[in-house]
């Protein structure tokens, strides 16, 4: 079993649509969790970043955070083009050793 | 601020042959990573450094990976030999200490033949 399981998609969806992105792990002792967005062919950028569990929201981007399930989730509201990319999920016990998803492609179409 | 530069940014080699990437993190990070992105997944961190000093290189294939970081600024990563299963994108990413964020270069795509 990964530590981390990320559905890969890709997820096709129309401009507007509110996009739900989620990713499940197995090491209850991870405390920060994270949300990169990757362009391709660029390096990933960190989109979200939350510590242990909760909510956090940023224009149109919520990350939540449930330890209880093993489970962190990022929507997009009003989802543009511009959001199609890779999301990445990542995970660690501390700020160093992040633990990727695979990634699941986003394809926003007009 | 400039963002974390990485260079070559493609490479294409035959297996057995060597090679090097460089990386000059973020101006001040003393943080900085290698990690490794094969095709369809994510980021995995072969080795950390703490300004010249080695953190973490648990998942460094060390029999053909090196790395080093001399003056605690730029870094370079080798492969020798290379082997087919090396292609993948290798991503340089910086911080400072007490930032939590990773900040990611572009990344080197490398092809092994």
């Amino acid at each position: 079993q990964k530590e981390v399981e990320q559905d890969p998609g890709p997820l096709s969806v129309p401009e507007g649509a509110i996009v739900s992105l989620n990713c499940t792990y197995s090491n209850s002792a991870f405390q920060y969790f994270m949300w990169y967005r990757q362009y391709s062919r660029k390096g990933p950028e960190l989109l979200m970043y939350t510590y242990s569990s909760g909510n956090k929201e940023d224009g149109r981007f919520t990350a939540q955070v449930d330890k209880s399930s093993k489970y962190i989730s990022l929507f997009i509201r009003d989802s543009q083009p511009s959001d199609s990319a890779t999301y990445l999920c990542a995970m660690s016990l501390n700020t160093d050793k992040l633990i990727f998803g695979t990634g699941t492609r986003l394809q926003v179409f007009p | 601020e400039a963002g974390v530069a990485q260079s070559p940014r493609y490479k294409i080699i035959e297996k057995r042959q060597s090679v090097a990437f460089w990386c000059n993190p973020i101006s001040g990070h003393a943080t900085l990573y290698w990690y490794q992105q094969i095709l369809g997944q994510g980021p995995k961190l072969l080795i950390q450094f703490q300004n010249n000093g080695v953190v973490d290189d648990s998942q460094l294939p060390k029999d053909r990976f090196s790395a080093e970081r001399l003056k605690g600024v730029d870094s370079t990563l080798k492969i020798q030999p290379a082997k087919l299963e090396d292609s993948a994108v290798y991503l340089c990413a910086s911080r400072t200490r007490v930032q939590e964020t990773q900040y990611f270069g572009p990344g080197t795509r490398l092809l092994v033949l």
